[in-house]
């Protein structure tokens, strides 16, 4: 069974600096993986997927992720952040295989991020 | 697109009643997918169709639980009756296919049940 782990539950950060969210995954072979954010009252957004290729991923509003196999992780950056991006961060796994329609998204527990000014 | 669209976004009934949560996914998307969220549990899927047809249900906390998708564009998550630990934020979302494109969520609906 895939299973998704965020080790943090909560990050504070300072307004301008650099950000990293830790995510480890359990999947048998090479697996999709999506971040995703929820800022208060509404729903998940995407931010990010990673299928195969190259292992650092870009996405919306300035993040990145990368992939890396022999840690089974698949961290989520920014550089420089803003006080918008204030919300809770999402890891998903979900099984690559060719035959995996229908495949169940499975999400880690989350990480609330404050950013101070 | 208009996204993923629940209604209603805010429920708020007596422990007993029936509760019925509604949902219109992406049109020509062919996944449907009720996830609900609980500070406790997380993101838990409940249920999930294909092209109008329950495929996995096993995420359906107990009988009270019902689901269903009568055609393409309209899926409905019925609780009956109610609990206070039902008590959630319950997703609806879709995919055009079953994996590697992410899901698109709606907005939720806030069920409180006193």
């Amino acid at each position: 069974a895939q299973s998704v782990t965020q080790p943090d539950i909560h990050i504070t950060v300072s307004e301008g600096a650099s950000l990293e969210l830790r995510c480890n995954y359990s999947y048998g072979a090479t697996p999709y993986l999506f971040w995703y954010v929820q800022s208060p009252g509404q729903g998940l957004q995407l931010l990010l997927k990673y299928f195969s290729g190259d292992t650092l991923v870009q996405g919306i509003k300035g993040f990145e992720a990368e992939f890396k196999r022999s840690q089974s992780s698949f961290n989520l950056r920014k550089p420089s952040v803003h006080w918008s991006d204030a919300a809770e961060y999402f890891c998903a796994v979900q099984g690559g295989t060719i035959k995996a329609a229908g495949n169940k998204l499975t999400f880690g527990g989350g990480t609330r991020v404050l950013v101070k000014p | 697109d208009a996204g993923v669209i629940q209604s209603p976004r805010h429920e708020v009934t007596e422990m007993g009643q029936e509760v019925t949560l509604r949902c219109k996914p992406i049109s020509g998307h062919d996944y449907l997918f009720w996830y609900r969220q609980t500070m406790m549990r997380g993101l838990e899927l409940l249920i999930y169709f294909n092209n109008n047809v329950p495929i996995d249900d096993s995420g359906m906390p107990e009988d009270r639980f019902s689901a269903k998708m009568p055609n393409a564009s309209f899926s409905t998550l019925k609780i009956q009756p109610s609990e206070p630990r039902d008590s959630a934020v319950y997703f609806c979302a879709s995919t055009p296919r079953g994996s590697g494109y992410g899901y698109t969520f709606g907005s939720g609906t806030r069920l409180t049940v006193v």
